[in-house]
């Protein structure tokens, strides 16, 4: 079945430095990497996908990377703020439900 | 307008009893779900349910069970509740296929 390593669990940044969380997969028929954001006490919201037959998206200060043929992809969060300072889970989906990444809590540090 | 609602959002019940979690959702989606956030923030799928087809999860307990009167309810009982069950379960819903999933705001279980 479909699988997701994510790393880092936790991740502090100085306000304005950028951060980047890195997804590893194992099924190569996974064709549907979205990252969603948790705040505390919210549900998660997606906040930027990107699918097999694209190598990388943007938006804003979020941008997203696929490696398909290593079967990774990253967040890229640039100029960072107080406010995204929230759970970043990434997902993988090919056939089945979409399965999540075990987080990264990021702290950003005014 | 929610997207996908559902309640209640907060339960607190003993050891032993049988509790629902209602969801709906008005996005005129084919597919709802069932995920479990335990505390240490990990999603997991419990289920998946369109009109015709339900996955479940091999490891959760037969205790839980999914309801669906139709396609834009659906609804989770749990018989008998331990203390492990003790989470949040967020419902989801999608478009048929592999597609982004929309969740609601959460149900805060807390079984003691």
């Amino acid at each position: 079945g479909e699988n997701v390593e994510q790393h880092p669990s936790t991740l502090s940044v100085q306000e304005g430095d950028s951060a980047v969380i890195k997804c590893t997969y194992s099924d190569s028929a996974s064709n549907y990497f979205p990252w969603y954001k948790q705040e505390l006490g919210k549900r998660p919201q997606l906040i930027i996908d990107i699918r097999s037959n694209v190598g990388e998206k943007k938006d804003q200060r979020i941008a997203v990377t696929l490696n398909k043929t290593a079967k990774h992809f990253s967040l890229h969060i640039t100029e960072t703020q107080p406010e995204d300072s929230a759970v970043y889970f990434c997902a993988i989906s090919g056939n089945t439900p979409l399965v999540f990444g075990k987080g990264t809590r990021l702290s950003v540090i005014a | 307008d929610t997207a996908v609602s559902q309640t209640p959002k907060y339960l607190v019940t003993q050891m032993g009893n049988d509790k629902s979690i209602k969801c709906e959702q008005n996005l005129g989606h084919d597919t709802m779900y069932w995920y479990k956030q335990d505390s240490k923030k990990f999603l997991k799928i419990m289920f998946s349910y369109n009109n015709k087809e339900l996955i479940i999860n091999e490891t959760v307990p037969n205790r839980f069970s999914p309801k669906s009167p139709d396609k834009a309810h659906l609804n989770l009982h749990i018989n008998s509740l331990e203390l492990g069950d003790s989470a949040v379960y967020f419902c989801a819903s999608s478009t048929r296929g592999v597609d982004t999933i929309y969740f609601g705001e959460g149900s805060w279980l807390t079984v003691v």
